[in-house]
């Protein structure tokens, strides 16, 4: 089975403009969950989504969002970035009733 | 309030000896307990769980304890070699956000030949 992907794996923002990154999970998991990587906060949570529906919501600003398509793909949208949103962005898929969450490489920003 | 601790950035071992990381928690409402492997620029790798009705978990060379007590798990890798070295999360969740792990601040686990 293909592993998590995700594109693009580098990007460059400048502050104030807005970033759409996608996920495609593993052939048959539905869920689908968002972690932001920085140096000084480690790994934290930003959503999950599920058949379409956001049904778990870390700690974020309302400028990160995301959603989900019908075929499990799902997307992560960053609005006006600020310098602070240069992280490693990762996108992980579990199966429905699973427990365990298989990763993508991540996508790599950088906000000037 | 970092809900899970991973008290030791670095660890080294020699080849072929054990290696143990060490995680803490300080949630009692998590139930199910996860470690992850990862390489610079790679995502993590999923290794091994464990589940809070077990207290042990076994899969080749790693062996994942749970005292939850002490809320306190162990990652044993026997033996250690040198491509096990990467850093080591573990991670926890509970049963009302089954898939919103809370990730240590990872273990540098360095195996020297």
């Amino acid at each position: 089975k293909a592993g998590v992907t995700q594109t693009p794996r580098y990007l460059i923002k400048t502050r104030g403009q807005q970033v759409t990154l996608s996920c495609s999970p593993i052939s048959g998991h539905r869920s689908v969950s968002w972690y932001q990587q920085t140096p000084g906060q480690g790994l934290q949570f930003l959503f999950e989504y599920f058949s379409e529906t956001q049904r778990n919501k870390g700690n974020f600003p309302g400028r990160f969002s995301g959603r989900q398509f019908s075929n499990s793909r799902s997307e992560m949208n960053v609005s006006t970035l600020e310098l602070g949103d240069s992280a490693l962005y990762l996108c992980a898929s579990s199966l429905a009733r699973g427990n365990e969450q298989f990763f993508g490489p991540g996508t790599r920003l950088t906000v000037l | 309030d970092q809900q899970v601790k991973q008290n030791s950035p670095s660890l080294s071992v020699q080849e072929g000896r054990i290696s143990i990381l060490n995680c803490d928690y300080t949630n009692s409402m998590f139930d199910y307990f996860l470690w992850y492997k990862k390489y610079p620029a790679e995502g993590p790798t999923f290794l091994i769980s464990i589940s809070s009705i077990k207290d042990k978990n076994e899969d080749g060379r790693f062996t994942v304890f749970l005292n939850k007590s002490a809320k306190h798990l162990s990652l044993h890798i026997v033996p250690s070699q040198p491509g096990d070295s990467a850093v080591y999360f573990c991670a926890a969740s509970d049963s009302g956000s089954a898939r919103q792990l809370t990730f240590g601040s990872g273990t540098q686990l360095t195996v020297l030949p």
